[in-house]
This record gives C-alpha cells, sequence and structure tokens, in this order.
C-alpha cells in the first residue's frame, strides 16, 4: 500500500544542536513537502520539492534546509536546532497535478529544549 | 497571492445538529480546486472531499460541500453531528501560476461535539 513514512515519532534535541527528520514515499509522486503544524497557525509550509536533487523555499524556510537525494526521500534539516521550532512536523506528497490531493505522514514530535 | 479563509477558529455543537464550517478563498486562477481534510487527535489529515466544478454538490462520509465561484466559498456541512465529527478541520486551495500545484491550507477549525 503506498504510504508516506516519517521517522522519528518523537524527538527531543537541545538548542544549538543539529536535527534531521526523515520522509519516505512510496506513492511515486514528484512533489513533496514539509510543514510544521502549531496552534493557530494551521499548517505551514517550510520547504518542497518537485522531484530528486530539487528543493524550494516555502512560506517559513528560515531556519531549515532541506534534501531530496531520491524519488522517494525528502529529509528536513535543522542545522541549529531552537526552542521556537518546537512543533509537530508533517511530510507529505502528492499535489503533482492541480486536482490531486496530499497524502500526509504520521507526524513528527520535535521538543528542543 | 492566493488565500484561504476559515473565520471559525472553534466550533462547538451538541450532538445531532447540524453542522456548518466555513471557507472562503482568494485566487486569481479561473479554475480552483477546492479540498477539505479533516485531522482527528493524534492523527494526520487526511483527504475529506475535494471539487472544482461551480455549483455541484460534492459528498463523502456524510459531509457534503458546494463549490460557489460567484461567492469564492467551499463551505462544509452536514446535516447531523455526530460525536465521531469532533476533529479539527482544513480547507484548502490548489494554487496555480507561480504557487504550481502547492496546497495553501486556511488556518483550521476545530470542531467539537457534545453528547
Amino acid at each position: 500500500e503506498a504510504a508516506v513514512t516519517q521517522s522519528p515519532r518523537n524527538k527531543v534535541a537541545v538548542t544549538g544542536g543539529k536535527v534531521t527528520l526523515s520522509c519516505n514515499q512510496t506513492n511515486n509522486h514528484n512533489n513533496m513537502y514539509w510543514y510544521r503544524q502549531d496552534t493557530g497557525h494551521g499548517l505551514r509550509l517550510i520547504h518542497y520539492s518537485y522531484g530528486a536533487g530539487s528543493t524550494e523555499k516555502g512560506d517559513i524556510p528560515d531556519g531549515y534546509k532541506a534534501s531530496r537525494p531520491s524519488q522517494e526521500n525528502f529529509s528536513l534539516i535543522l542545522e541549529l536546532a531552537t526552542p521556537s521550532q518546537t512543533s509537530v512536523y508533517f511530510c507529505a506528497s502528492g499535489g503533482d497535478s492541480s486536482n490531486s490531493d496530499y497524502t500526509f505522514g504520521s507526524g513528527t514530535r520535535l521538543l528542543v529544549i | 497571492g492566493d488565500s484561504v479563509t476559515q473565520t471559525e477558529g472553534l466550533v462547538t455543537l451538541t450532538e445531532g445538529l447540524p453542522v456548518m464550517l466555513n471557507c472562503t478563498y482568494q485566487t486569481i486562477y479561473s479554475n480552483p480546486f477546492l479540498f477539505w481534510y479533516v485531522q482527528h487527535l493524534n492523527e494526520s489529515p487526511r483527504l475529506l472531499l475535494k471539487s472544482f466544478t461551480d455549483n455541484k454538490r460534492t459528498e463523502h462520509q456524510g459531509f457534503h460541500a458546494t463549490l460557489h465561484k460567484s461567492s469564492s466559498s467551499f463551505h462544509l456541512q452536514k446535516s447531523s453531528a455526530q460525536l465521531s465529527d469532533s476533529a479539527l478541520y482544513y480547507c484548502a486551495l490548489s494554487g496555480y501560476g507561480s504557487s504550481g500545484n502547492k496546497l495553501i491550507f486556511g488556518i483550521g477549525t476545530l470542531l467539537s461535539v457534545k453528547p
């Protein structure tokens, strides 16, 4: 069954440390996305990709990098984690055409202390 | 640019009463696609229904919505709320042009159904 898998499910990081969130999809979608979800803000787009080797800045890219080494994998990297990056992060794939929806992963809860 | 507005942050209802969650949008694209996603507690968002046809009712799992391009609206409705409908609901617009095919989400409406 096609799916989007995120790892880890939960992560505690120290301020100033490096954090890598991983996402793997078996949907064969070209497009992949990273969102963070915070109460009162909904889903905010951090980075996205149109295919292997491409990354694009979303609406709130500051403090984050992204990497798309293959069709299946899309990582979100926090080089110097800060407490303000404590959030729930969702990866999604889809949207390859204007009528196609997204499939979301299960999310990663990140706590930066 | 493209945007989606959901005016209610929290809607609290008694079981059995009708549900209406508001969604309006702005876009320069003349043929937008609109989506409703639902997210239950500790789960990820999943598609509830979608539409791109003007004035056509779309239904799924007891919910329905009609895209009205004249008023740029795509409100979500249900005739009788159930306890299991308690969840976070997102309206989304498929952006086009400079936004490519990215989905633009509203901030979400939390629906709480009480016995």
